[in-house]
């Protein structure tokens, strides 16, 4: 059985920087084909997708969040982290991370588990 | 970037009713890399189908969904009380991966 599991800070300050782990079981991020994404949702609107870590640790970036967003894993501690700089109340909304074995030639991928996600709050 | 646009915005039936949910795309999503999602209030999004017409693990088989090209379709056969939710679609054929604004499925 997968399971993913978001956590990190709730509130965060304009300007900060947010860093969240994802920690999962389940699966390996050794096995090819794999990876885990992260994707957010602000308060009553669509998802938005992140980024994407593969099992070859190649990574994807949203074009608009590029410059601001870095996702790492640690295999043996199966945790992937995301951070996010310079944040803005524009940031906020639910994290989620997310498994994938749907990867295809584009590099993106369709979800297939899904964490419970975590609400940050970006405000002075 | 690919932007999907999904109808309607609302849709409201009744337990037993057949269910037909839209999403259009504004350029072709390469090899029909399409997924639906069922999201519930505050919980995670669930995926019900990929490649536009292969259902997930588990997914009953009252989902369906079909399309190629800019247009696709999620039908929901028989409505069940757990099926009112909102839907989500995603392409992923090409960077970035974008969802559509989603359709409230409510019943009437």
């Amino acid at each position: 059985q997968i399971t993913l599991k978001e956590s990190g800070p709730t509130l965060v300050k304009p300007t900060q920087t947010l860093t969240l782990t994802c920690t999962f079981s389940g699966f390996s991020l050794r096995t090819s084909g794999v990876g885990v994404a992260w994707i957010r949702q602000p308060p009553g609107k669509a998802p938005e997708w992140l980024a994407l870590i593969y099992w070859d640790d190649n990574r994807r970036y949203s074009p608009s969040l590029k410059s601001r967003v870095t996702i790492t894993k640690d295999t043996s501690k199966k945790q992937v982290v995301l951070t996010m700089t310079n944040v803005d109340p524009v940031d906020t909304g639910t994290y989620y991370c997310a498994h994938s074995r749907f990867i295809v030639p584009s590099g993106m991928a369709a979800f297939d588990d899904w964490g419970q996600g975590t609400l940050v709050t970006v405000s002075s | 970037e690919i932007v999907l646009t999904q109808s309607p915005g609302t849709l409201s039936l009744s337990p037993g009713e057949g269910a037909t949910l839209s999403c259009r795309a504004s350029q072709s999503v390469f090899s029909s890399y399409l997924a639906w999602y069922q999201q519930k209030p505050g919980q995670a999004p669930r995926l019900l189908i990929y490649g536009a017409s292969t259902r997930a693990t588990g997914i009953p088989d009252r989902f369906s969904g079909s399309g190629s090209g800019t247009d696709f379709i999620l039908t929901i056969s028989r409505l069940e009380p757990e099926d009112f939710a909102v839907y989500y679609c995603q392409q992923y054929g090409s960077l970035p991966g974008t969802f559509g604004q989603g359709t409230r499925l409510d019943i009437k």
